[in-house]
């Protein structure tokens, strides 16, 4: 356990639904992030948020993702109008600033339907 | 795009013997990381390695770094069954505007036999 939680851990949803995740960091770690997994790859960034200030989105993250990290604690990610391409597996890490170890929390495994 | 490319894509070893896995990357980097991945599971931190440092060691795990052929090596000493996960190289690329997004590679995949 690296500290940091992710929920739910498995969601099936159909096409067409809107999901959200939700990460918690490790509390003194002022850094979150988003990745995605597909199967046989490495993850890919999504996006980062300093606090709560979202800093870097990848092209990856289309109109139909959003996330957000309101108070600078948890962090939520939302997925509109799912895709069955959405399919993956969805990981947040923290760290405690710049160039430091990432801590990967469970992940949340996504299938669309 | 992947940066990290990992090398074997799998490998297969008996329990006891050493697993040398080789990353390669494209760019100037602050640091590299490696990661292992039980099957299904989220990733766990091994060792990171600084652009500054050419050797560390934690435990059974030593980690090289070669700046200039933008390489590593992760080697596994006395492998046991319980190290057998998928391997990954994540690079922090240099200078990163605000940083620090990690580049991952695919992978290697390694199997111990007991």
């Amino acid at each position: 356990d690296t500290g940091v939680s992710q929920d739910p851990r498995h969601k099936i949803t159909k096409r067409g639904q809107n999901v959200t995740f939700r990460c918690d960091p490790i509390s003194e770690h002022n850094r979150l992030y988003w990745y995605r997994q597909t199967l046989g790859q490495g993850p890919e960034f999504l996006t980062y948020f300093q606090n709560e200030a979202q800093l870097e989105k990848s092209r990856l993250l289309s109109d139909r993702f959003s996330a957000e990290r309101p108070k600078g604690s948890f962090s939520t990610l939302e997925i509109q109008r799912t895709e069955q391409g959405d399919s993956a597996m969805y990981l947040c890490a923290s760290s405690i600033g710049g160039i430091e170890t990432q801590y990967f929390g469970p992940g949340t495994r996504l299938l669309v339907l | 795009s992947q940066q990290g490319e990992e090398d074997p894509q799998a490998l297969s070893i008996q329990e006891g013997e050493n697993a040398t896995m080789n990353c390669s990357y494209k760019t100037s980097i602050n640091n590299l990381q490696w990661y292992r991945q039980n099957s299904g599971r989220g990733l766990v931190h091994l060792i990171l390695i600084r652009s500054n440092e050419r050797e560390k060691h934690s435990g059974r795990l030593r980690v090289t770094l070669d700046t200039s052929k933008k390489s590593s090596s992760l080697l596994i000493t006395a492998s046991r069954a319980a190290d057998t996960a998928s391997y990954f190289c994540a690079t922090d690329i240099y200078p990163g505007e605000y940083g620090n997004k990690l580049v991952f590679g695919a992978g290697t995949i390694l199997r111990v036999k007991s």
